[in-house]
């Protein structure tokens, strides 16, 4: 099925390990982002890229890391582990539509990561 | 800045009840607003969204929200609520000012529990 797929599902990490959470589309999206979702604080922002080679900060960056080689994957790196980033982590993509069609920009979100970091 | 508020963390309603679920943003323009619902271990999907025009909009199963601009409200709603509705929504706002901009705002989510 077309969509945004992310691996691993499932990952326990000690402190200080680092790891890659996988993203990739299959959709041709310009837009693609990480968000992180914790209990009572929502959906935060982590990082976002506008197209391959582009790549920005979003609400909640440190710690991490991402790049942008293709279209299709956006990968996220956590560098040194901290138990502050058990979480369960979401990467979404969109179509970039500009001007008055950029309101159709609806995210589709992939199943999510849980990351818990001992 | 644009940003949006779910005042309530959460929302019980008996089957067969009408629910609401409540939405106010923030833009400086004119705003294109979404409600996405994530059931348990899922991710999120859109329910519907609001562009422009009519200020009732239609979205899957069976749920519409009211664009009030008066009042800067976009709250969900469903006239027979189902034990299958109960699931996380979130409301997300872009301000269509924001120029190249297409980050959303997402609000903090409102769990919506439906007792059989």
């Amino acid at each position: 099925n077309a969509g945004v797929t992310q691996t691993p599902k499932f990952q326990v990490l000690k402190t200080g390990q680092s790891m890659t959470l996988q993203c990739a589309q299959d959709m041709n999206h310009e837009y693609m982002s990480w968000y992180r979702q914790d209990p009572g604080m929502g959906l935060r922002l982590i990082h976002y890229s506008v197209g391959a080679g582009i790549t920005d900060q979003g609400e909640v960056p440190n710690g991490y890391n991402v790049s942008r080689s293709t279209t299709e994957d956006f990968p996220l790196r956590l560098l040194s582990a901290a138990p502050s980033q058990t979480s369960v982590y979401f990467c979404a993509s969109s179509k970039q539509r500009t001007g008055v069609k950029s309101g159709a920009n609806v995210l589709t979100f992939g199943a999510g990561s849980r990351l818990t970091v001992l | 800045a644009q940003s949006v508020a779910q005042p309530e963390d959460q929302v019980n309603v008996a089957e067969g009840n009408p629910l609401t679920v409540k939405c106010t943003y923030s833009v400086s323009g004119n705003p294109y607003l979404f409600w996405y619902v994530q059931y348990p271990n899922r991710g999120l999907q859109v329910l519907l969204k609001y562009l422009t025009g009519d200020n009732l909009v239609k979205g899957s199963y069976g749920f519409e929200a009211e664009f009030n601009k008066s009042q800067t409200s976009f709250h969900l709603k469903k006239p027979s609520a189902l034990v299958s509705d109960s699931a996380l929504y979130f409301c997300a706002v872009r301000d269509q000012a924001s120029g190249g901009s297409y980050i959303p705002t997402f609000g903090r989510g409102t769990s919506l529990i439906v007792h059989p």
